[in-house]
């Protein structure tokens, strides 16, 4: 089946400093890859929309400037919190799509645990 | 607006009590309904696409059912590796791509 990785699985870094966070498909090219946060208890929130080789889509109240997506090939989107603060906290988990595929089959990867201290 | 609405919040089951998880949904033009399964502290696990009413789906002691409002996921003599949170999400035709998942029900199988 298609597999989705996270990494790191966990980070946990200063307050300012930033963070990046990679989504991988592994054994399948994946045109559109989503970004979702997940607060503890809390149900996913999209942040994103990532298509390869073109800007990220936001969600409404999604900061652009803070929250980086880089979508540079079919099997790579990267996720960077710009200048982390305690309230950026939360689980961040990634999606992918893959190519010629509808938008129904979404595989979902570990998930990414950012503390801010 | 799409909305999806899970209940209960919590489940508390005993080892082989039977019940079932409601999803309620308001979405314009249904694309699929899924659900997944999410342990503690990873991602979630793929179990079930319905796309019309009247579909149903199963999976070992799981059996999803939808209508067109709302969707169940049946658990049959539930074991204790049944415990999870179980989140149900709709795509619409208005939202590209986009899933729009309910807050999830975490239940509790206890041997």
């Amino acid at each position: 089946g298609a597999v989705v990785s996270q990494h790191p699985s966990w980070v946990i870094c200063k307050s300012g400093t930033s963070v990046k966070i990679e989504c991988r498909s592994l054994d399948f090219q994946a045109t559109t890859m989503f970004w979702y946060r997940q607060f503890p208890k809390q149900s996913l929130m999209l942040m994103a929309t990532s298509n390869e080789g073109s800007k990220a889509t936001y969600e409404q109240g999604v900061e652009k400037d803070k929250f980086l997506i880089n979508h540079a090939s079919l099997t790579l989107s990267t996720l960077t919190v710009t200048s982390a603060h305690p309230e950026d906290s939360s689980f961040y988990i990634c999606s992918a799509v893959t190519s010629g595929a509808s938008y129904n089959e979404q595989f979902f990867g570990p998930g990414t645990r950012l503390t801010v201290l | 607006e799409d909305q999806v609405t899970q209940s209960p919040e919590a489940l508390r089951l005993q080892e082989g009590e039977s019940s079932s998880l409601n999803c309620s949904y308001t979405v314009s033009g249904l694309r699929g309904l899924f659900w997944y399964r999410q342990d503690p502290g990873k991602g979630p696990e793929f179990l079930f696409t319905l796309y019309s009413a009247g579909e149903e789906k199963e999976k070992e002691r799981l059996k999803a059912t939808l209508t067109k409002k709302e969707s169940f996921l049946h658990i049959t003599a539930p074991k204790p590796e049944d415990s999870a949170t179980y989140l149900c999400a709709v795509h619409g035709s208005s939202n590209t791509g986009k899933l729009i998942f309910g807050q999830g029900t975490t239940l509790q199988v206890k041997p």
